[in-house]
């Protein structure tokens, strides 16, 4: 298995609803991303975990919040989101802590808050 | 200033041309080099990374360049299936853990 599995591939949510996404992978990886596209932009890094800790949260509001369930699971819970949150949401995760051999990304949330 | 920077394009070939990216990077720790293409509402995928020797994959040629610091990526006998941004990606030596270091991308047409 050598895929970045991401459910759902769409969502939209009202600015008071709580949701979550999910990412899902089987190839061993011990470090796993968060990243946020906007349109015509390249990702923005979220949050990293190593080894089921969080590493790096990039100054990320609190409305946004992650987890570490197990080595194969990262969520991203989210809570009163604003319109301008509105993005397609990345996981990725890599073989290497320094990022040597570069990431596998999943296929993405695609964000919609209305 | 930005760790990576490319030209946005876009670039519009024919089918069957050849095209190259350039991309300069800012940090002299930069460690790793890659080549993702990210086609349109899709996630990035990588493409190639890239060594100081230079390394080619069928039609894509990808060249580092240290003492300049900057990369290339040719495309021989474009497709019309090549139309995507192709976004320049390096990691930086001591920075936070494997975070990789966008360009903006470059946007490629190929039309028949």
């Amino acid at each position: 298995d050598t895929e970045v599995t991401q459910t759902p591939k769409h969502l939209v949510m009202g600015m008071t609803n709580k949701k979550s996404l999910k990412c899902e992978q089987h190839m061993g990886h011990r470090a796993m991303y968060w990243y946020k596209q906007k349109a015509k932009k390249p990702p923005e890094l979220m949050f990293v975990y190593s080894y089921e800790k969080l590493s790096i949260n990039e100054s990320v509001p609190s409305r946004f919040s992650p987890e570490c369930p197990n080595s194969s699971l990262l969520n991203l819970h989210l809570h009163a989101l604003q319109p301008e949150d509105s993005a397609l949401y990345l996981c990725a995760s890599s073989q290497s802590l320094q990022g040597s051999y570069g990431y596998t990304f999943g296929s993405g949330t695609r964000l919609t808050v209305v | 200033r930005k760790e990576v920077e490319q030209d946005p394009g876009p670039f519009n070939v024919p089918e069957g041309a050849t095209v190259a990216f350039n991309c300069t990077y800012s940090n002299s720790a930069s460690q790793s080099f890659f080549w993702y293409r990210q086609d349109c509402r899709k996630e990035p995928k990588l493409l190639m990374s890239v060594y100081s020797s230079g390394n080619e994959d069928g039609r894509f040629t990808a060249q580092l360049n240290r003492a300049s610091q900057y990369i290339s990526l040719l495309i021989r006998d474009s497709k019309l299936s090549d139309s995507a941004t192709y976004l320049c990606v390096v990691t930086i030596r001591g920075s936070t853990l494997g975070r990789l270091y966008f360009g903006r991308g470059t946007q490629l047409t190929v039309w028949p």
